[in-house]
């Protein structure tokens, strides 16, 4: 089984800031990598998938990179309504979907 | 817009069953495979079991397999997950969520709002 393994679990950060959260694959999964942004209280929802591609409404200062087994979630500018829980997902592998463990962003 | 409404979650005793549904909307619902995630209190996602989009094939995390049925009623746009055995581990918010491909897997976009499912006695 594929493991994902995410870091840091926790983070403390400022409005303004920029902050780097990394996801590590136990083998190479190419570019199926998916992130989530998920608020207390609310579903997640989808950042980024295929590792690089922002979805649909989703602010620009949000940007993924990486492929094969290493993969980085990156925000440029923290705002208020970004201090959340971040999620990365493999969508390959067999069983699929496999979650990391989550990075809390916090003021 | 595409939503996806859950139903049927409750509180249920340690190896009763309990089903939950999920309705989707705005969507071709036929073309599309289907999971479940659920997350524990306090506790992280975890993919629980998906479809793909004509229901021929089924997976399952090894945390629920041989408990749990995921199925789908394309002509009802609508999802299920028949629960069975149900422990305590269980317990958790459980949300429905569109795949990406048809196939699976992809990503997850729209997610419901999410059941609560509680198994205590």
């Amino acid at each position: 089984d594929i493991q994902m393994t995410q870091s840091p679990s926790s983070l403390s950060a400022s409005v303004g800031d920029r902050v780097t959260i990394t996801c590590r694959a136990s083998q190479s999964i190419g570019r199926d990598l998916n992130w989530y942004q998920q608020k207390a209280g609310r579903a997640p929802k989808l950042l980024i998938y295929g590792a690089l591609s922002l979805q649909l409404g989703v602010p620009s200062r949000f940007s993924g990179s990486g492929s094969g087994t290493d993969f980085t979630l990156t925000i440029s500018g923290l705002q208020p309504e970004d201090f959340a829980t971040y999620y990365c997902q493999c969508s390959s592998g067999m069983p699929p979907n496999i979650f990391g463990q989550g990075t809390k962003l916090e003021i | 817009e595409v939503q996806l409404l859950e139903s049927g979650g409750g509180l249920v005793h340690p190896g009763g069953s309990l089903t939950l549904s999920c309705e989707g909307s705005g969507f071709t619902f036929k073309n599309y495979a289907m999971s479940w995630v659920r997350q524990a209190p306090g506790k992280g996602l975890e993919w629980v079991s998906a479809i793909n989009n004509g229901g021929t094939d089924t997976f399952y995390a090894d945390s629920v397999k041989g408990r749990f049925t995921i199925s789908r009623d394309n002509s009802k746009n609508t999802l299920s997950l028949q629960m069975n055995n149900l422990r305590a581990e269980d317990t958790a918010i459980y949300y429905c969520t569109k795949e990406s491909e048809p196939l699976g897997p992809g990503w997850f976009d729209p997610w419901g709002q999410g059941t609560q499912v509680t198994v205590s006695s």
